[in-house]
């Protein structure tokens, strides 16, 4: 099976800075990687599919890129609205692995 | 609008059997895929079981021959039936509703409902 690895597991920063996550596919899944932001005390939320598609209504500091084995998920200016938890998630076939999270705090 | 609302979550001895249920509205569900996906108290998201529109499906080793994902499309509910439940099962049940393609990803979830294995 594939597996996902996120980095860091979690991060504390200032308000508008840039956060930069990252993503691995232990074997290529081409761009079939979804983001989900999970609020605290909240269900988790879709972000972003196929690696860099912004969800509708997702603000534009929110960005993915990759594929293949290697992705980011990026804030260009950290809001205190993105406190979370960040997950991704392959999708190209079973088992539909996700990574184990990065927790995102304010400085 | 599309709402996902499970039900039959609650505590349960080890060994013991649940049926968990998820009653959907707001979309046609009979054509989209949809996941069961769970979440230890503090910890992350693992998927569980994955059901197509039309039946064919698919379980994680974590529980494969002890949960059966199902669904009603006359009902518009999504099913997993849970047995020989250990306390490691203990979570938060999310159902989530696939996009509507091929490889899919998840675009909707439930509210969740917890499940507690416990002696």
């Amino acid at each position: 099976d594939i597996q996902m690895t996120q980095s860091p597991s979690s991060l504390s920063a200032s308000v508008g800075d840039r956060v930069t996550i990252t993503c691995r596919a232990s074997q290529g899944i081409s761009n079939s990687l979804a983001w989900y932001q999970q609020k605290p005390g909240k269900v988790p939320e879709l972000l972003i599919y196929a690696a860099s598609t912004l969800q509708s209504g997702v603000p534009s500091r929110f960005s993915g890129s990759g594929s293949g084995t290697d992705f980011t998920l990026t804030i260009s200016s950290l809001q205190p609205e993105d406190v979370a938890t960040y997950y991704c998630q392959k999708y190209n076939s079973a088992p539909w692995t996700f990574g184990q999270g990065t927790k995102v705090e304010i400085k | 609008q599309v709402q996902l609302v499970e039900s039959g979550g609650g505590v349960v001895l080890p060994g013991g059997s649940l049926r968990i249920s998820c009653a959907a509205s707001g979309f046609t569900f009979s054509s989209y895929a949809m996941h069961w996906v769970r979440q230890t108290p503090g910890k992350g998201l693992e998927w569980v079981a994955f059901v197509r529109y039309n039946g064919d499906n698919y379980h994680a080793d974590s529980v494969k021959g002890r949960f059966i994902i199902s669904r009603d499309n006359s009902k518009n509910t999504l099913y997993l039936q849970m047995n020989n439940l250990r306390p490691e099962d203990t979570a938060v049940y999310f159902c989530a509703k696939l996009c509507n393609g091929g490889s899919c990803y998840i675009d909707f979830w439930g509210q969740g409902t917890l499940v507690t294995v416990s002696s």
